[in-house]
């Protein structure tokens, strides 16, 4: 498993305005995710962010309004551009490790994004 | 169809009962199943990875039906502390790690 931190924890920003989410991980991994977590609801992928690529952005989600960084292998960063509403959300990141006969993923604690 | 379903629950079930969570799925090129277990306002956490001859820890048992595309849990003498939502997640084959996760079933566990 692994150590990963998020930053910030939660905050309140004003539509029209972006935010930028951190997250940190205590070892080296080769794949890091992005998902959303809307209230009452269970997780969606956002995005795949591999160190040394592009992004890989899954159906409903594009680069302009969600544009990821992972300048190494242990940080990765995802902005919520012209927030609105509805983009209130937990954001979540997570590592994988392959274990056994799949990949195992690990959370970090989630942003919690309240877009007034 | 939803690509994983499970039923939402709530469980309402008094300490040291037994439980058993199903999880169907509809994609038959899928490879790897886990449980997840998430507590309200936290992270999803890692329960068990689901191995094809089923497997268990303690007082989790998860079982797996390639044939019925059928994912099951089964929590014995259940705890307060078990008290949560427990997320059954898809891998699919051919994918990049892709992570398919169902709505979630509530379990709550009372004295």
């Amino acid at each position: 498993s692994a150590v990963i931190s998020q930053k910030p924890s939660r905050d309140i920003c004003q539509r029209g305005t972006s935010l930028t989410i951190q997250c940190q991980v205590d070892s080296q991994v080769t794949m890091m995710f992005w998902y959303r977590q809307q209230p009452g609801q269970s997780l969606t992928l956002i995005a795949t962010a591999n160190q040394g690529s592009e992004a890989t952005y899954e159906s409903g989600f594009v680069i302009d309004k969600f544009p990821i960084s992972r300048p190494n292998l242990t940080f990765s960063t995802l902005t919520v551009s012209n927030m609105s509403p509805e983009d209130s959300s937990i954001y979540l990141c997570s590592v994988a490790f392959l274990q056994g006969q799949g990949d195992e993923q690990y959370f970090g604690p989630g942003t919690r994004l309240t877009v007034t | 169809r939803k690509e994983v379903e499970q039923d939402p629950g709530p469980f309402n079930v008094p300490e040291g009962a037994t439980v058993a969570f199903n999880c169907t799925y509809s994609n038959s090129a899928s490879q790897s199943f886990f449980w997840y277990r998430q507590d309200c306002r936290k992270e999803p956490k890692l329960l068990m990875s689901v191995y094809s001859s089923g497997n268990e820890d303690g007082r989790f048992t998860a079982q797996l039906n390639r044939a019925s595309q059928y994912i099951s849990l089964l929590i014995r003498d259940s705890k307060l502390s078990d008290s949560a939502t427990y997320l059954c997640v898809v891998q699919f084959s051919g994918g990049y790690n892709k992570l398919i996760f169902g709505a979630g079933t509530r379990l709550a566990v009372h004295p």
